[in-house]
């Protein structure tokens, strides 16, 4: 099994409607993040938290808000799904010691 | 807009010949990440720089880190289509926020 999991893999949506993409990790890590990607733009930060009472904005929080349930939970909305966010989105956690980044498969969303 | 800026954004290469991807920020970093993107697919770690100055090597791919921590190179020497995909570096911009540049999308011609 995937050490960070991303469910759903794949998501088609109309605009306006509220969508929720969660991450669920196994390997114990307190820092955990959200990214997206659109070609041509590289990664992009969302959010980030570093344990349930700890989360910062990324660098393109707006349209998206987070929850982090618990240390192996942290889960992406999208209140009210806009086409322009139709991207694949990427959940990661930090092993605190290495600094090594954990990647999970990635949830590609489209946004009619 | 992106802090990390990478170049070049593409290259197409043929079997056997080596290649730089170049990584630039306008401000000393903490620590440095390289990682691999097979096209839609995740992302897999190749390596962490830390220090000025360092360099660390796997199989044939190698990155340094400048004295300044501002530039970062990765080399692959003798390239293989195996080495295809997306090369995305990543940068530690302190309390472990961590941002991507563009990506270079390579590929290597048989």
């Amino acid at each position: 099994d995937a050490d960070v999991t991303q469910t759903p893999r794949n998501r088609i949506t109309k605009t306006g409607k509220r969508i929720m993409l969660e991450c669920s990790q196994t390997k114990g890590h307190d820092r955990m993040y959200w990214y997206r990607q659109d070609p041509g733009l590289g990664l992009r930060l969302i959010y980030y938290s570093f344990d349930v009472k700890d989360i910062n904005k990324g660098e393109i929080s707006d349209g998206y808000s987070v929850s982090r349930q618990a240390q192996a939970k942290f889960s992406l909305s999208l209140e009210s799904a806009i086409p322009n966010q139709t991207a694949l989105y990427f959940c990661a956690t930090m092993a605190e010691n290495t600094g090594e980044l954990f990647f999970g498969e990635g949830s590609r969303l489209t946004v009619l | 807009s992106q802090e990390l800026e990478q170049s070049p954004q593409s290259l197409i290469v043929q079997e056997g010949k080596n290649l730089t991807i170049n990584c630039t920020s306008s401000k000393t970093l903490y620590g440095l990440y390289w990682y691999k993107q097979k096209y839609g697919e995740g992302l897999i770690f190749l390596m962490m720089l830390q220090k000025g100055g360092e360099e660390k090597s796997h199989e044939k791919i190698t990155a340094k880190l400048d004295e300044k921590k501002q530039q970062s190179s990765l080399h692959i020497t003798a390239s293989q289509p195996s080495h295809a995909g997306i090369y995305l570096c990543g940068a530690d911009r302190g309390y472990q926020k961590v941002t991507f540049g563009t990506g270079t999308k390579l590929q290597v011609i048989p």
